[in-house]
């Protein structure tokens, strides 16, 4: 049990464009999601906490209208990278946990994005 | 916030040897500390973990250890192989900051057969 899914797994875009990656929680309903990037050789950085139904709490320095985080239900989130660039190119990865108060986060297998 | 060093970020063992982690963190609310392994291009996944009510705890070859004194904790793997090289993240929990976590810089190990 207790498995997150993402997609896509990796996509390339031009520039410019809007990413949207999805976040499921399987086999669980996940009262919270979080997105993390990271870059490579660098460890996981949280950029927002998202809960059902509420609007995504942002990290410092993390753009809430360049990365557009939406929790409509309980096993999704999404995620949209909004007038991508280069620099945004990295792994985002996402995590859910079951309830307010359950201490393990269960990770998503990560979307690897490239910017051109 | 709360803030997590690790170290060191690249531990070389042989084949048999322990290999040792540590993470130091700042918020003495923190109460739960788990170990993740990535390999390369894949999902972290949890190793180990321990609450801050418990001073240690064993899973075969992996122990970590926690000194909330010292505000400091350890991950230790016996009898390393070479399927244990990864990259190592530690993490942190405040208790009063949901299911948040902040994570370790990481630690690569490399286990040489």
């Amino acid at each position: 049990g207790a498995v997150v899914s993402q997609h896509p797994s990796w996509v390339i875009c031009k520039s410019g464009t809007s990413v949207k990656i999805e976040c499921r929680s399987l086999d669980f309903q996940a009262t919270t999601m979080f997105w993390y990037r990271q870059f490579p050789k660098q460890s996981l950085m949280l950029m927002a906490t998202s809960n059902e139904g509420s609007k995504a709490t942002y990290e410092q320095g993390v753009e809430k209208d360049k990365f557009l985080i939406n929790h409509a239900s309980l096993t999704l989130s999404t995620l949209t990278v909004t007038s991508a660039h280069p620099e945004d190119s990295s792994f985002y990865i996402c995590s859910a946990s079951r309830a307010a108060r359950s201490n393990e986060q269960f990770f998503g297998p990560g979307t690897r994005l490239t910017v051109l | 916030g709360e803030n997590v060093e690790q170290h060191p970020s690249t531990l070389s063992v042989q084949e048999g040897d322990s290999a040792v982690i540590k993470c130091t963190y700042s918020d003495s609310a923190s109460n739960y500390f788990p170990w993740y392994k990535q390999e390369l291009g894949k999902r972290p996944q949890l190793i180990i973990d321990i609450r801050s009510n418990v001073g240690e705890k064993k899973d075969q070859r992996i122990a970590v250890t926690l000194n909330k004194t010292a505000k400091h904790f350890s991950l230790h793997i016996t009898e390393t192989q070479p399927e244990d090289s990864a990259v190592y993240f530690c993490a942190a929990r405040v208790g009063n900051a949901g299911n948040m976590l902040t994570f370790g810089g990481g630690t690569r190990l490399m286990v040489k057969p």
